[in-house]
């Protein structure tokens, strides 16, 4: 799987938007860009995943860039709940080992009031 | 109900015991996983299974061993303890093998003294 490249930590006040960047030059045209979080002390969370179309759910958006290259996690308007490691996951959608989630050392989301 | 559960939440032992954590998941899913959390945080997969049969063994040490009696649990059990076992064990699952999204359990932390 592609390895990608997060900042390892950001702050976001609260009630502002938080954008996560994430890096994946060699992502492969079969791949897909997946974001999980963990917040301390719990199992990671699913957020959401994406091709190549940005994506949208109740907790989220990703926005994929053109060239698939590099991606962005958005949380709109971020409350202290969110202070948690986000990792940005490159993954093929097959069964066996080629369908493994991952995980990389993700960027710790700090969010302040 | 929780979606992913695990039992125990906590777990002490001596060097040399044999020790288990069970794992249940009412979601329905066909595929279960089981992921090692160490003390510097990176989450790393050990097995997945995919109804009731192995279809990943990432190099883990064949003192643990997987085990599921149907594909609504997968238990792992760990003989012959040493320190360096100690972290926290996520289970997940998946609706389906390498596709989607996993929900991951709260975790078992495992202390060997």
């Amino acid at each position: 799987d592609a390895k990608t490249t997060q900042p390892p930590s950001m702050d976001c006040a609260e009630g502002r938007a938080a954008n996560l960047p994430c890096n994946h030059s060699t992502i492969s045209g079969n791949e897909y860009v997946y974001w999980y979080r963990q917040i301390h002390s719990q199992g990671p969370q699913y957020i959401i995943h994406g091709l190549k179309n940005n994506e949208t759910n109740e907790m989220a958006s990703l926005i994929i860039t053109e060239d698939r290259k590099s991606s962005t996690l958005i949380l709109p308007h971020a409350t202290l709940r969110d202070t948690a490691v986000y990792y940005c996951i490159v993954r093929r959608n097959y069964g066996g080992s080629q369908g493994n989630l991952i995980f990389g050392k993700g960027t710790k989301l700090s969010v302040k009031p | 109900d929780t979606a992913v559960s695990q039992t125990p939440k906590y777990l002490v032992t001596q060097m040399g015991n044999d020790k288990s954590i069970k794992c249940e998941q009412n979601l329905g899913h066909d595929t279960m996983y089981w992921y090692k959390q160490d003390s510097k945080k990176f989450l790393k997969i050990m097995f997945s299974y995919n109804n009731k049969e192995l279809i990943i063994n990432e190099t883990v040490p064949n003192r643990f061993s997987p085990k599921s009696p149907d594909k609504a649990h997968l238990n792992l059990h760990i003989n012959s303890l040493e320190l360096g076992d100690s972290a926290v064990y996520f289970c997940a699952s998946s609706l389906r093998d390498g596709t989607g999204e996993l929900f991951f359990g709260e975790g078992s932390r495992l202390t060997v003294l």
